[in-house]
């Protein structure tokens, strides 16, 4: 069975930087891509970026450049995503969510649980 | 970029009826497109990809259908657990894939 099991609830400064994980199970972790998504409150679906875990090859939202920064350890079978300089508007849920190709042209046939990043003095 | 536009934003209907959602882009996406059912507090979930293939383990009731630039997401004899916020996403033309703002669907 797929699992995309991501890290706990944050609750930030602004100014400061959270990094949230997202760790898979049940497939090969290189074969597939993996994409991060935004869900801000009560709204709709963003796409933030994706990673290829194999060759580290990333791709981004251009309105997500500079604010999101995606990893992948292979050995952990994890990737991660790192958001800096935390603004209200970064208050949200954000999602992992796995491709079904390995170059992440497909859609999103699994997602994480969801992380909730609460941006607040 | 693509533009998707989806209709109704929300929509009440009863058990048993029959449903329709819409999703328009903003040119042509030649089928690529999926269909995902949010459930509250919960991470979206695949019903549909491809416009018309039903994803495994989802009921035989919820159907995809369009081509070009419309599509259209069908739910058959409405079930409670069916209430939820629906997403129609497209995956032809990337970066960025794009979604469309929703529909939320609730019983009457």
């Amino acid at each position: 069975e797929v699992k995309l099991q991501q890290s706990g609830d944050e609750l930030v400064r602004p100014g400061a930087s959270v990094k949230m994980s997202c760790r898979a199970s049940g497939y090969t972790f290189t074969d597939y891509a993996m994409h991060w998504v935004k869900q801000s409150p009560g709204q709709g679906l963003e796409w933030i970026g994706t990673i290829i875990p194999l060759i580290d090859t990333t791709s981004y939202n251009q309105k997500f450049k500079g604010k999101a920064t995606l990893t992948a350890d292979k050995s952990s079978n994890t990737a991660y995503m790192e958001l800096s300089r935390l603004t209200s508007e970064d208050s949200a849920v954000y999602y992992c969510a796995r491709d079904t190709s390995y170059y992440g042209y497909n859609w999103f046939a699994y997602w994480g649980q969801g992380t909730l990043v609460t941006v607040s003095s | 970029d693509i533009q998707m536009t989806q209709s109704p934003a929300s929509l009440s209907a009863s058990l048993g009826e029959t449903v329709t959602i819409e999703c328009r882009a903003s040119e042509d996406i030649y089928n690529g497109l999926a269909w995902y059912q949010q459930k509250p507090g919960k991470s979206p979930q695949l019903l549909i990809y491809n416009a018309n293939s039903l994803h495994t383990g989802v009921p035989s009731r919820f159907s995809g259908s369009g081509s070009g630039t419309q599509y259209s997401l069908k739910i058959n004899s409405l079930q409670s657990e069916d209430v939820a916020s629906y997403f129609c996403q497209q995956y032809y033309n990337y970066p960025p894939w794009t979604f469309g703002g929703g529909t939320k669907l609730e019983l009457k």
